[in-house]
């Protein structure tokens, strides 16, 4: 059936680096996604959003982009700090389901000093 | 400026009572989602109300599993008779129209 999916499980960087967090989706219909993330213990946080009628979005350290050919989006962190040490989540929102959000798995990031 | 609330934060049931958890959006959203998350996996969408509406709960289990969205008052959804396989966590989120939802700290039931 239609999912969400991510590459990697974990992803280990060390402060100060970039760090490159994808996800796979499969399918075609979706034209709005979101990633979150999410502490141990909390709520999913927004980060940043991306239209299917977009390619590439930026915010204060994190950009995501969005290539429909493939059906793959990334999540770029920029100077990666201890502080986005979490479980990020890619979410996609399919034209025609109205407004729930489908969600991947999860990738956990660990950065290390 | 609160955010989303939920509670309780913690509730442990045994099997076969009634779970009750509570979600108030933020102020002015008038859209609610409910989602459910199993330990070390994504969040699984439940249902979607507007203010005395169900809008959408193609993710609701077809018994024991209830919500609503009251003229007054916070979002309830509510489990009838526990099961252990009902133990997750389960997480509120609101948002002003189409747009980006944002969570609640969730609620973390525990069926014994």
């Amino acid at each position: 059936g239609e999912s969400v999916g991510l590459h990697l499980p974990t992803l280990s960087v060390q402060e100060g680096d970039n760090s490159i967090i994808n996800c796979a989706y499969s399918n075609s219909a979706s034209d709005y996604f979101i990633w979150y993330k999410q502490e141990s213990g909390k709520g999913p946080q927004f980060i940043i959003d991306i239209r299917s009628n977009m390619d590439k979005r930026q915010g204060q350290r994190v950009t995501v982009l969005l290539n429909k050919t493939v059906k793959h989006l990334s999540l770029q962190i920029a100077a990666t700090q201890p502080g986005d040490s979490a479980v990020y989540f890619c979410a996609e929102n399919p034209s025609y389901s109205g407004y729930a959000l489908n969600f991947g798995k999860g990738t956990s990031l660990l950065v290390t000093p | 400026n609160a955010g989303v609330m939920q509670n309780p934060r913690h509730l442990v049931r045994r099997r076969g009572q009634e779970a009750r958890l509570r979600c108030s959006p933020m102020k002015g959203h008038s859209h609610v989602y409910w989602y459910r998350q199993l330990p070390e996996e994504g969040l699984k969408f439940m249902v979607y109300l507007q203010k005395e509406n169900i809008i959408d709960e193609s993710g609701m289990p077809k018994e024991r599993f209830s919500a609503e969205f009251p003229k007054e008052g916070p979002s309830i959804l509510r489990i009838q008779q526990v099961v252990r396989g009902d133990s997750a966590a389960y997480f509120c989120a609101s948002s002003p129209s189409r747009t980006e939802q944002y969570f609640g700290p969730g609620t973390r039931l525990t069926v014994t």
